[in-house]
């Protein structure tokens, strides 16, 4: 059971603008433990989105942002590309009985 | 380049055992947490479990459902990280996802591109 809770399924048509959230408790977002996202397309590995809440690795687009307040996270993505269409995951860390803790991801579709 | 290659998936048999390897390169490896993730077709991601650096003890952490079946190891001279599985199930069937973090660091920035692992009798 994913520790992390994110919604199924989000949707929107090239050039909007869509927010994934992701909601936690105390014993991971609320204890301080940093926010990361990844995106996984179509049959490939993960791939590091955002890191320590709000950092983009070098590479990654500045029209995908995030933020992180208390319990809760969100990842944003301004200016939809056909080529954005995959599942997205938060991940954060649970303390040193539940380890990293995962969402159970979103799968974002372009219209 | 940082690169991380995952073998010794295949199929494997309910109760017997199974050891996976994560090849890598391009970093140095003893610095590094190393972290195993598994997908089941169509599902999400799953942490399985990480083992800390040298440098951090070497402690090991797993995640509930593969405690006590699932050990992991690493040969810091060789660069290979290790999970091994035993008294496999038909749920362990997935792919299985090799990952790095530096220190004590949270996130994963090098996946490998995985090994398939299906459990069948």
């Amino acid at each position: 059971q994913p520790l992390l809770t994110q919604p199924s399924s989000v949707s929107g048509a090239p050039g909007q603008t869509v927010t994934i959230s992701c909601t936690g408790d105390w014993s991971n977002l609320g204890a301080g433990y940093d926010v990361h996202w990844y995106q996984q397309l179509p049959g490939e590995a993960p791939k590091l989105l955002i890191f320590g809440n709000i950092h983009r690795p070098s590479g990654v687009p500045a029209r995908f942002s995030a933020s992180k307040s208390g319990t809760s996270a969100s990842l944003v993505i301004t200016g939809l590309q056909p080529e954005d269409e995959a599942d997205y995951y938060c991940q954060s860390y649970g303390s040193s009985w539940t380890g990293v803790n995962l969402g159970g991801g979103t799968k974002l579709t372009v219209l | 380049e940082v690169q991380l290659v995952e073998s010794g998936g295949g199929l494997g048999v309910p109760g017997r055992s199974l050891t996976l390897s994560c090849a890598t390169s391009g970093f140095t490896f003893s610095d590094h947490r190393m972290s195993w993730f598994r997908q089941a077709p169509g599902k999400g991601l799953e942490w399985v479990g990480f083992i800390e650096s040298g440098r951090y003890g070497g402690t090991k952490q797993y995640a509930g459902a593969v405690t006590g079946r699932f050990t992991l190891s690493r040969d810091d001279s060789k660069g290979i990280a290790y999970l091994h599985l035993s008294g496999l199930k038909t749920e362990d069937t997935a792919m299985y996802y090799c990952t790095r973090s530096y220190g004590q660091t949270t996130h994963f920035p090098s996946w490998g591109r995985g090994t398939l692992v299906t459990v069948s009798s």
